[in-house]
């Protein structure tokens, strides 16, 4: 069962690049999440999906863009990337959505030169 | 606003020697506090759900622990397999989906 898989597992962009994190659950759950986990912070939320659909902005949203494919997949797009964005990315997702635990994916490491 | 803190940073101990992680809160109602387990290059890993003051929750030699301002994560006799960063968060009624996260306690047993 592989549970949160998400691709890439690294990735280097230049300021201005654009790129696509993928990923895919195979629990069935309806509601994912992107979180981004800067050094000595929490995970911050930047988009969530309750149900399929359905997008709503968390926390920190600006400059990033996602898309519920499906039931199973849930997608975070950088337009246009910008030095800030470095971070650890990771997608989770949950059986009903609010008070539910997360099952999180592996991360994407991202760097912005 | 909802806010989550914990304490130590880091944390050092020695196998066998026991200790507790702190974890305090503020929230308009705490809806529900979460342990989760993150080991170094991977996603975090869930450990415990706690919903009232009072409540407690063990599994192997972790007990969390639940008061109306905090939460207490505590290992007895570690071994090094426990070290980990261990992330808290809660949910608040009317935070819909929002999970808040502390920053986390890193974890260090030494054999």
């Amino acid at each position: 069962n592989a549970g949160v898989t998400q691709t890439p597992k690294f990735q280097v962009l230049k300021t201005g690049q654009s790129m696509t994190l993928q990923c895919a659950q195979d629990m069935n759950h309806n509601s994912m999440y992107w979180y981004r986990q800067d050094p000595g912070m929490g995970l911050r939320l930047i988009y969530y999906s309750a149900s399929e659909g359905t997008t709503d902005k968390g926390e920190v949203p600006n400059g990033y863009n996602v898309s519920r494919l499906n039931k199973r997949e849930f997608s975070l797009r950088l337009e246009s990337a910008a030095p800030s964005q470095t971070s650890v990315y990771f997608c989770a997702s949950s059986e009903v959505g609010s008070n539910e635990k997360l099952f999180f994916g592996s991360g994407t490491q991202l760097s912005v030169l | 606003e909802d806010q989550v803190t914990q304490s130590p940073e880091a944390l050092r101990l020695q196998e066998g020697e026991s200790s507790s992680l702190n974890c305090s809160y503020t929230v308009s109602g705490l809806r529900g506090l979460f342990w989760y387990r993150q080991d170094p290059g991977k996603g975090p890993e869930f450990l415990f759900t706690l919903y009232s003051a009072g409540e407690e929750k063990e599994k192997e030699r972790l007990k969390a622990t639940l008061t109306k301002k905090e939460s207490f994560l505590h290992i007895t006799a570690p071994k090094p397999e426990d070290s980990a960063t261990y992330l808290c968060a809660v949910q608040a009624f009317g935070g819909g989906f929002k999970t808040i996260f502390g920053a986390g306690t890193r974890l260090f047993v030494k054999a």
